[in-house]
């Protein structure tokens, strides 16, 4: 259980074009899923929050215009890198939120399921 | 300010050798912690986590770790390495609310020699 999917896995695209990156939680319903962005041999920076039915939340130094989150339904959340340059060539990777329901003394237990990643190269 | 640090940058191990992977936190209020593993060309792989209770957490292929509140540590710990465990290991928190985003260390790379 707790599966997630992206697609596409890679995309290569010219500079200027928009890409649009799914990612879906298989066998769950998330109502909050979370985009990052990966350099290589570095960890995992958080872009965005996306809640389901609602605008996305970003983190300081992320154009929103830019990276346009979509939070649809409770199984999908897409990512769309506008006009996209060089610099925007990354590893992108999306996470689900899973509740796994409450521990004893209403804890809250959640727990972030990752998706395989997508790699964007921008020519 | 919330971060995370893990100590070792890169660590290589012959196989069988025990392991210990150093994590330490800053994070005001209550925790939730996760360590997560990326295998070569894999993606992230939750390995365990603790949420509250027993601090000695088992996690996945024989790994546990130990919270220190004390410390605001959870370092993770195998007895007995395999060349299989070769990859990039991230630990994580988070606040114990509802929703709260992961803030990732920057990751261990283990490298296993068999």
């Amino acid at each position: 259980g707790a599966v997630v999917s992206q697609h596409p896995s890679w995309v290569i695209c010219k500079s200027g074009t928009s890409v649009k990156i799914e990612c879906r939680s298989l066998d769950f319903q998330a109502t909050t899923m979370f985009w990052y962005r990966q350099f290589p041999k570095q960890s995992l920076m958080l872009m965005a929050t996306s809640n389901e039915g609602s605008k996305a939340t970003y983190e300081q130094g992320v154009e929103k215009d830019k990276f346009l989150i979509n939070h649809a339904s409770l199984t999908l959340s897409t990512l769309t890198v506008t006009s996209a340059h060089p610099e925007d060539s990354s590893f992108y990777i999306c996470s689900a939120r899973y509740m796994s329901g409450l521990a004893g003394g209403g804890y809250n237990t959640d727990t972030q399921y990752f998706g395989p990643g997508t790699r964007l190269t921008v020519l | 300010a919330q971060s995370v640090s893990q100590h070792n940058h890169h660590v290589i191990l012959s196989e069988a050798a025990s392991l210990e992977l150093g994590c330490n936190y800053s994070y005001g209020g209550t925790v939730n912690l996760f360590w997560y593993v990326q295998y070569p060309g894999q993606h992230l792989q939750l390995l365990l986590k603790y949420f509250s209770g027993d601090p000695l957490v088992k996690g996945i292929k024989g790994f546990e770790a130990e919270f220190i509140k004390s410390k605001f540590s959870f370092n993770l710990r195998k007895p007995s390495v395999q060349w299989s465990d070769t990859a990039e290991y991230f630990c994580a928190v988070k606040g114990n609310q509802a929703g709260t985003a992961l803030i990732f260390g920057k990751g261990t790379t283990l490298s296993v020699s068999s």
